[in-house]
Parts: structure tokens; C-alpha cells; sequence
């Protein structure tokens, strides 16, 4: 298995309050990114980086911002939490462009009262 | 709009009897097609994939067959295993984007032993 971790795993926040999750990998893969998973609508992108501080936004961004700062860790920013951001996120890990072969790490599920 | 669909919500299929997933996509100029399988609590994980120059990829139980004149793919399990009864999301991507993948809203398993 890919060594991918998320944390937290499950958080629970208020309306407003900011919000950061965060992926680490292990397996010095380029291409890191963020889905969100809805009822109804599958895996979204919300922002992907395709190396050190290369980061672009995805299908979702509105509302979301992202740093990676070394290879192994990249960070989904939620600047001010809205319950429509209530979701299970995804971080996902590839090491190549080419093929659309994804690690996905366990999901961090979040909820936003 | 959604690019990739999968039409059908569920399927309950008996144990060593075919399973046949469907999905339909929209974008003419994608260059990968990919299926997902997910159980409760965890990630994605990589099934099979296929080429947009093939037209059936096989791995094991697992074959997928893409028709590019009708914009469909279709995913078949044979035989069908209760341990198949998951959440499967087909998937396609773009050779110059990233691995961006655009995922359909996902088809339930279940195996009837």
C-alpha cells in the first residue's frame, strides 16, 4: 500500500471557523490532490500540486486554498467553513501524470455545524 | 455538467453470476479510462484501466470494455464474489492534465452469496 496518511480523520467545527487538513505521503510522489466525495456527485477535485510550491486549482476550489511546502506533505485549507463544506475529503498521491493511477489515503470525513 | 455518469445507483448480483457496471462520458478527447473500487471507511483503490486506443483490457475476473463510438465503458466482474461488494467509480482523464480525473457518481455492488 502507498503510504499516504490524512489527519484528523473525522472533525467536527462551527460555521466561519477555519479548518486545515492535512496529507502526508511517504512514497516521494510528485502529484498530490484533494477530492471532495458528495451524495450524488462522486469525486470532485477541489486542488491538485504537481510538485514543491506548483499547486492549481481543480473542478471545486471556491472556498479552499492549498500549500505544499515539501514534497510529502500537502495541506487543504478551509479559510472560513461553510456547512455546503461539509464532506469527506480525499487526498490522493500519483507519481506519474500519464496514466491516472491514484493513491487515495483513508479520507478525512468533516462536518460543519 | 458531468462529464462521466454511471446511470445506475445499485446492482445486486448473485455470487457467481456476471457483474456488468456501465458508464457513459461525454468528452471525446479523453485519453484513459480507470474504475475505482471503494468499501466503507476507506480510499479508492485502483481496479483496472484501459487506453482510449484499446477496446478491452482484462485482469483476472476483471475486463473492461470501452466503446468510443458510443462514449461508453463497462466494467465486468466474472464470477461475482460477496468480497466485490463495494462502491465502484469509473473514471477518465486527459494524458495533458495532470491526472485530473473526472469520476462518475459511483454504482453500488452488492454480492448475494
Amino acid at each position: 500500500d502507498a503510504g499516504i496518511t490524512q489527519s484528523p480523520r473525522h472533525k467536527v467545527t462551527e460555521t466561519g471557523t477555519p479548518v486545515t487538513l492535512r496529507c502526508h505521503q511517504t512514497e516521494n510522489h510528485r502529484y498530490m490532490y484533494w477530492y471532495r466525495q458528495d451524495p450524488g456527485h462522486g469525486l470532485r477535485l477541489i486542488h491538485y500540486s504537481y510538485g514543491v510550491k506548483d499547486t492549481d486549482k481543480g473542478e471545486v476550489s471556491d472556498g479552499y486554498s492549498v500549500s505544499r511546502s515539501k514534497t510529502e506533505d500537502f495541506l487543504l485549507t478551509l479559510e472560513s467553513a461553510t456547512s455546503s463544506q461539509t464532506s469527506v475529503y480525499f487526498c490522493a498521491i500519483s507519481g506519474t501524470a500519464l496514466t491516472g493511477e491514484l493513491f487515495f489515503g483513508e479520507g478525512s470525513r468533516l462536518t460543519v455545524l | 455538467d458531468q462529464q462521466v455518469k454511471q446511470n445506475s445507483p445499485s446492482l445486486s448480483v448473485q455470487e457467481g453470476r456476471i457483474s456488468i457496471l456501465n458508464c457513459d462520458y461525454t468528452n471525446s478527447m479523453f485519453d484513459y479510462f480507470l474504475w475505482y473500487k471503494k468499501y466503507p471507511a476507506e480510499g479508492p483503490t485502483f481496479l483496472i484501466s484501459i487506453s482510449s486506443i484499446k477496446d478491452k483490457n482484462e485482469d483476472g475476473r476483471f475486463t473492461v470494455f470501452l466503446n468510443k463510438s458510443a462514449k461508453h465503458l463497462s466494467l465486468h466482474i466474472v464470477p461475482s464474489q460477496p468480497g466485490d461488494s463495494a462502491v465502484y467509480f469509473c473514471a477518465a482523464g486527459l494524458r495533458a492534465g495532470a491526472n485530473n480525473l473526472f469520476f462518475g457518481t459511483g454504482t453500488r455492488l452488492t454480492v448475494i452469496p
